[in-house]
């Protein structure tokens, strides 16, 4: 099973609230991802990382931001939770062809 | 039109059957091929990639990849109860450093 890790599991949350989504691994991976996934539809990257001090924004387009300040660890923030943010998040680690995800995030905005 | 596509199912065969899952793509440039496995409520786990075309196995799984047409396939022999899960295709280009194009899934039953 791979070490990646995801807090909350799910997380229900008032619109305009602010919430950090976290995401660690233990495998020593430099690169680390964010999806998010709806139901029966294609995982979307929103976010990737290259290493400390890495970030840039996937095709998705979306309001979140992350920053990496140590290896493993990988957070997403959201500043202003709507509605439309309601959805599952991934996080993964390791090399493009041969990821490894965490268990997910699901989050309601309500 | 997608890049990738994938019937969703469900896809439903009684234990020990051979299962085919497949995925056409529409991007010759695609190079590596991945087979992902999501149970419900939990995040993709990585099954096998291929690198070009070929095939490859891993126990009761065989990826096979058909450049010249486009498709690749994951093939599970002996299927189980356990098998029962969303199968998830995903393909990049050899220069990519970050894009996986995914699949939406193909949701699998096996029934005992």
């Amino acid at each position: 099973e791979a070490d990646i890790y995801q807090t909350p599991r799910y997380l229900v949350i008032g619109t305009g609230k602010k919430i950090t989504l976290e995401c660690s691994q233990t495998m020593g991976h430099d690169k680390m991802y964010w999806y998010q996934q709806d139901p029966g539809m294609e995982l979307h990257l929103i976010h990737y990382s290259y290493g400390v001090n890495s970030t840039e924004k996937g095709d998705l387009s979306s309001e979140s931001t992350v920053s990496r300040i140590r290896t493993e660890h990988f957070p997403l923030t959201l500043e202003s939770a709507r509605p439309s943010h309601t959805s599952q998040y991934l996080c993964a680690s390791g090399y493009l062809y041969e990821q490894y995800f965490g268990p997910g995030t699901r989050l309601t905005v309500t | 039109q997608k890049e990738v596509e994938q019937d969703p199912g469900p896809l439903s065969v009684p234990e020990g059957a051979i299962v085919s899952l497949n995925c056409t793509y529409s991007n010759s440039a695609f190079q590596y091929f991945m087979w992902y496995r999501q149970y419900s409520r939990k995040g993709p786990e990585l099954l096998m990639y291929t690198y070009s075309s070929g095939n490859k196995e891993d126990g009761r799984f065989t990826a096979q990849v058909d450049k010249s047409s486009k498709y690749i396939s994951l093939f599970i022999r002996d299927s189980q109860p356990s098998d029962s899960a969303t199968y998830l295709c995903a393909m990049t280009t050899l220069d990519s450093n970050y894009q996986l194009i995914w699949g939406a899934g193909t949701k699998l039953i096996i029934k005992p």
